[in-house]
């Protein structure tokens, strides 16, 4: 049972446009919710992260939203870099259990 | 910069071998975590710690074992090697008061 799912494996976008990546979680538990951004063969890099409190998250170019109700988080990428292709997860935890569920991930590729 | 460190970044061995994952972290983080990735896939939490002498698996079932003797050094052991084992192993630790878990290079591990 996939408790985190990324439905889109992959993504393109010109430079300069926004990247839009979308998360959704099952467990009514989760309140902390963290996106990372992975190259091949390293580790992930935290991007940004929202909790369960607030329902918005900017750091510069990086914004993420949390929709409860709907249990599903969005990253916005805005403007679009090519330096920014890689492939992101979110990734989803409880203050109860302190374990972080990882989504499959979604491959970004930004144009030139 | 996290200073969280993973040794080694590759390794090839032989079916049998036992083998040992090296992760330290100098930042006197309580709870760190081994993760394990094939290529596409999502992170699957294989082992997890709250602190010194604490152990506990994971939700995706590993043969390896793991001991926190230390609060800066998280071990992982596999006392057989299979092919089966091939897969990048990922390590990191909690951040306090923030959450964000801060990962290491990784190990890639190809067992033949």
């Amino acid at each position: 049972d996939q408790q985190v799912k990324q439905n889109s494996p992959s993504l393109s976008v010109q430079e300069g446009r926004i990247s839009i990546l979308n998360c959704d979680y099952t467990n009514s538990m989760f309140d902390y919710f963290l996106w990372y951004k992975k190259y091949p063969a390293e580790g992930p890099t935290f991007l940004i992260s929202i909790s369960s409190i607030k329902d918005k998250n900017e750091d510069g170019r990086f914004t993420v939203f949390l929709n409860k109700s709907a249990k599903h988080l969005s990253l916005h990428i805005v403007p679009s870099q090519p330096g920014d292709s890689a492939v992101y997860f979110c990734a989803a935890s409880d203050s109860g259990t302190y374990k972080y569920i990882f989504g499959t991930g979604t491959r970004l590729k930004v144009l030139a | 910069e996290a200073d969280i460190y993973q040794t080694p970044r590759y390794l090839v061995i032989g079916t049998g071998k036992k083998i040992t994952l090296e992760c330290s972290q100098t930042m006197g983080h309580d709870k760190m975590y081994w993760y394990q990735q094939d290529p596409g896939m999502e992170l699957h939490l294989i082992h997890y710690s709250y602190g010194v002498n604490s152990t506990e698996k994971g939700d995706l079932s590993s043969e390896s074992t793991v001991s926190r003797i230390r609060t800066e050094h998280f071990p992982l052991t596999l006392e057989s090697a299979r092919p089966s084992h091939t897969s990048q192993y990922l390590c990191a630790s909690r951040a306090v008061p923030t959450g964000e878990l801060f990962f290491g290079e990784g190990s890639r591990l190809t067992v033949l």
